[in-house]
């Protein structure tokens, strides 16, 4: 079993859909990371979380150490909103990643 | 948030030759910088761990001699890639942690660097 679970990992979407990618992580961490990879290959990172909630424009992480799920959000999602969104957590001296959720929003 | 860099975004190579990629920290000192490798359709997987000033730590399966670090300063570190084959074609990522008035190992990803060997 992998220490980062994504689901799902393929999410197909309507634009102005609400959408939610989950994560969860069976090792101790001192963050997350909720990365987003676009077909280029770029990544941004969107959100590092060690409690609570971030909010950032449309989108939302939230963490739940005691369950060590976290989630992402998209609101209003759009076809720019398209690309790779992977998970990423961190024990305090490395990185586990996830295999990534590959999200489409058509128009 | 903090900004790091990286240079060349993208890269195409002849076989034989070397490439160096650059990873920048812009705001911040990076005590540590982490380098990736994702091939396609991958996730993302350590290659090696550097601290200023010291040798880069490499994970099983990495050739030290093949994936030079470099991490001379706390605003840079470079990754080169010797005597490239069309099997290192991959995407390579970079992350810096550090300190600076920040939480301690807080991880700062760069846009990655895409390299083609022909």
């Amino acid at each position: 079993k992998n220490e980062v679970e994504q689901s799902p990992q393929n999410l197909t979407a309507q634009e102005g859909e609400f959408i939610t990618i989950n994560c969860s992580y069976s090792v101790g961490i001192s963050a997350l990371h909720w990365l987003q990879q676009h077909p280029g290959g770029g990544i941004v990172s969107l959100f590092m979380l060690s409690s609570g909630k971030k909010k950032h424009g449309r989108l939302i992480a939230t963490i739940n150490i005691q369950e060590k799920h976290s989630s992402l959000h998209i609101t209003a999602s759009h076809p720019r909103d398209s690309a790779v969104y992977i998970c990423a957590v961190q024990p305090p001296n490395d990185m586990r990643f996830g295999a990534g959720t590959r999200l489409t929003v058509k128009p | 948030g903090a900004v790091v860099s990286q240079h060349p975004s993208r890269v195409i190579c002849k076989s034989g030759t070397s490439v160096k990629i650059e990873c920048r920290s812009l705001d911040f000192q990076a005590t540590t910088m982490f380098w990736y490798r994702q091939f396609p359709k991958q996730s993302l997987m350590l290659m090696a761990t550097s601290n200023e000033g010291s040798k880069a730590t490499y994970e099983q399966g990495v050739e030290k001699d093949k994936f030079l670090i470099n991490h001379a300063s706390l605003t840079l570190s470079t990754l080169t890639v010797t005597s490239a084959h069309p099997e290192d074609s991959s995407f390579y990522i970079c992350s810096a942690s550090g300190t600076s008035g920040r939480r301690i190992h807080e991880q700062f990803f760069g846009p990655g660097t895409r390299l083609t060997v022909l």
